[in-house]
């Protein structure tokens, strides 16, 4: 086993612009969801992809977009960076019911 | 009001003492998690719990799905057992609704 990967650990950007994020899920798992961390708060969910296809979205703006490829890996997309993204953003994966849920460490996004 | 609760919000305890951390959670769910948070982000899953009672060394997690609450035991608790613990409800679809966490400090 692989573990979820997230590139890259840490990444400042400054508003305005448009970043993107990655994750590679563990080996077996279709299903990979994104969340949001403030400093000192519990993550929020942003959105779930399933087989390629958005399965799930939470109470994000549109200019949070994501993909999953056919190898199961992600990205996390957002345009137009605001002052408020900055956050740790957390990919996990897992395999179809919730089973086997493996969180990566982490992107710390700092918009400046 | 939050869809999870979690209490304590803060917790300092004495190497060695027995902890407990509470979840109460207001939603349907098909499974609830029990997460460990160290210092840097990254998340470790320790437990998923949908009835009963699980067991892994001195970590034991519960949950009493008609009164939606659910709780984590430290058994001997020690220094390294620091971290931050999150209690995190499984919607249908898959979906996790996380609690706000509890900090955890086990002081030698």
């Amino acid at each position: 086993e692989t573990g979820v990967t997230q590139s890259p650990t840490h990444l400042i950007k400054t508003r305005g612009q448009q970043v993107t994020l990655r994750c590679s899920s563990q080996s077996g798992h279709n299903t990979v969801s994104w969340y949001q961390q403030a400093l000192g708060q519990g993550p929020q969910f942003i959105f779930q992809y399933y087989r390629e296809e958005e399965n799930g979205r939470g109470n994000f703006p549109p200019r949070f977009s994501g993909l999953q490829f056919p190898n199961y890996s992600s990205e996390l997309n957002v345009n137009a960076l605001e002052l408020d993204d900055s956050a740790l953003y957390l990919c996990a994966s897992s395999l179809t019911g919730g089973y086997g849920y493996t969180f990566g460490s982490g992107t710390r996004l700092t918009v400046v | 009001k939050n869809e999870v609760e979690q209490s304590p919000q803060n917790l300092t305890a004495q190497e060695g003492e027995f902890i407990t951390i509470n979840c109460s959670y207001s939603v349907g769910i098909s499974a609830l998690h029990w997460l460990q948070q160290h210092p840097g982000g990254g998340i470790v899953s320790l437990f998923m719990l949908s009835s009963g009672k699980k067991k892994h060394g001195r970590l034991i997690a519960t949950i009493n799905i008609q009164e939606k609450h659910s709780s984590l035991h430290i058994t001997a608790s020690h220094p390294r057992d620091s971290a931050v613990y999150i209690c995190a409800v499984m919607e249908y679809g898959n979906k996790l609704v996380f609690g706000a966490g509890t900090i955890l400090r086990v002081k030698s």
